[in-house]
């Protein structure tokens, strides 16, 4: 057990629609991180939240946005959502930034868009 | 274009070898390197990793080796363990740039008894 929690676990949904994916990091974690793993491909970043405040982004779409909250949990919004945005979804949280720490994943929600 | 990359999809090892996967990078710019471990169903898992100022970190049954001058970096099993059967991943950063992983695509490892 990582310590990051993700819920919900499974998510059907149908195109078009909005989901909100939530995350919640290890204690004492400050950074948090969203990646993405589609069938025909590897783990894709997403964007990275440090105490409420956005740090990076990758490859992700418009239709995507995440915030993180006071409490440090984090939310991922999918919109407006295609066949092709059905992966696994993984939250990963770090003490910091910067420096050299690994990252701790929680068990990723799977979401199937139908 | 893939910054970080494992060209073998799939390893197959009986137990009691040694398990050798390997990593190639494009990115000059990437100094720390993990490895993951990833089960069906669960996130992945840090194994070890490995600073750019380094050349060896060992942890039990672990190493990782890093080539700067080749960008490549293998992990080392021994002895593999039927439990080490999972999927692999090796991951790069850049101090300073907000810590976020660049994966490769992974290799499954497959331990026969």
């Amino acid at each position: 057990d990582s310590g990051v929690t993700q819920t919900p676990k499974h998510l059907i949904t149908a195109t078009g629609q909005r989901v909100t994916l939530r995350c919640s990091p290890r204690s004492g974690d400050l950074s948090v991180y969203w990646y993405q793993q589609s069938l025909d491909q590897g783990l894709q970043f997403l964007i990275q939240y440090y105490n409420g405040e956005e740090r990076a982004k990758g490859n992700i779409l418009e239709r995507f946005s995440a915030q993180q909250f006071p409490d440090l949990h984090s939310e991922l919004n999918l919109s407006s959502l295609e066949l092709g945005d059905s992966a696994l979804y993984f939250c990963a949280s770090s003490q910091s930034t910067s420096g050299y720490n690994e990252q701790f994943f929680g068990p990723g929600t799977r979401l199937t868009v139908l | 274009d893939q910054q970080v990359k494992q060209n073998s999809p799939s390893l197959s090892v009986q137990e009691g070898r040694i398990s050798i996967l390997n990593c190639d990078y494009t990115n000059s710019m990437f100094d720390y390197f993990l490895w993951y471990k990833k089960y069906p169903a669960e996130g992945p898992t840090f194994l070890i990793s490995i600073s750019s100022i380094k050349d060896k970190n060992e942890d039990g049954r672990f190493t990782v080796f890093l080539n700067k001058s080749a960008k490549h970096l293998s992990l080392h099993i021994v002895p593999s363990q039927p439990g080490d059967s999972a999927v692999y991943f090796c991951a790069a950063s850049t101090f300073g740039a907000g810590n976020m992983l660049t994966f490769g695509g992974g290799t499954r490892l497959m331990v026969k008894p």
